[in-house]
């Protein structure tokens, strides 16, 4: 089974800001298999890149994933009002047994 | 539109038993792999459970398994979740979401339907 961890837990930043987030496997995942979400309070988690590093419909460019492996990361380049949120990554392990990453919470400094 | 509803969730004692369903539309409902994913109140994503299109490969999270049972009825567009033997701790907001054919992510997601198992 594979076991994502999610660094940090919370990260306080300013608007205009880049944020950085870390998603780590136990051990390696296909890109393929690689996602994050946003979500917001009161909200359903929305779909922000796939394959590790294709953004979805609709996601500003400023929203970009990479990694590889075993570690993988979420960055938003300058972040707008609307991204203070809670990000989670999602890997998709075999026989229909997907996880989640505990999540980091971007909130406003 | 693209839309899941969510819907059967409510207060249950514990032991006792609960259906949820979910009704797909405005998309091709047997494209995809569907799922159920639950969020306890102030905690992170958990995947509950998954069915392939022709509901032919089925998967549970441990802490579900033996209790739960999903299906689903492509002819009626919907996705079921039938729920035994609840705990406390699968008190949660309880969403559907689907995966493309091929695909490894969840999109869309449905707004949920709250199950609290209390006495």
């Amino acid at each position: 089974e594979i076991v994502l961890t999610q660094s940090p837990g919370t990260l306080s930043l300013s608007p205009g800001e880049r944020a950085t987030l870390s998603c780590r496997a136990s051990q390696s995942v296909s890109s393929s298999y690689l996602a994050w979400y946003q979500q917001k309070p009161g909200q359903a988690p929305r779909l922000l890149i796939y394959g590790a590093s294709s953004r979805a419909t609709g996601i500003p460019d400023r929203f970009s994933g990479s990694g590889s492996g075993t570690d993988f990361t979420l960055t938003i380049s300058r972040l707008e009002p609307e991204d203070f949120a809670v990000y989670y990554c999602q890997q998709y392990g075999s026989s229909l047994h997907p996880a989640f990453g505990p999540g980091t919470k971007v909130d406003i400094k | 539109e693209v839309q899941l509803v969510e819907s059967g969730g409510g207060l249950v004692q514990p032991g006792r038993s609960l259906r949820l369903s979910c009704a797909a539309s405005g998309f091709t409902f047997d494209d995809y792999a569907m799922h159920w994913v639950r969020q306890a109140p102030g905690k992170g994503l958990e995947w509950v459970s998954g069915i392939s299109w022709n509901s032919g490969s089925i998967g549970y999270a441990d802490s579900v398994k033996g209790r739960f049972t999903i299906s689903r009825d492509n002819a009626k567009n919907s996705l079921y979740l039938q729920m035994n033997s609840l705990r406390a701790e699968d008190t949660a907001l309880y969403y559907c979401a689907g995966a493309a054919a091929g695909t490894y992510w969840f999109d869309p997601w449905g707004q949920g339907t709250l199950v609290t198992v209390s006495s």
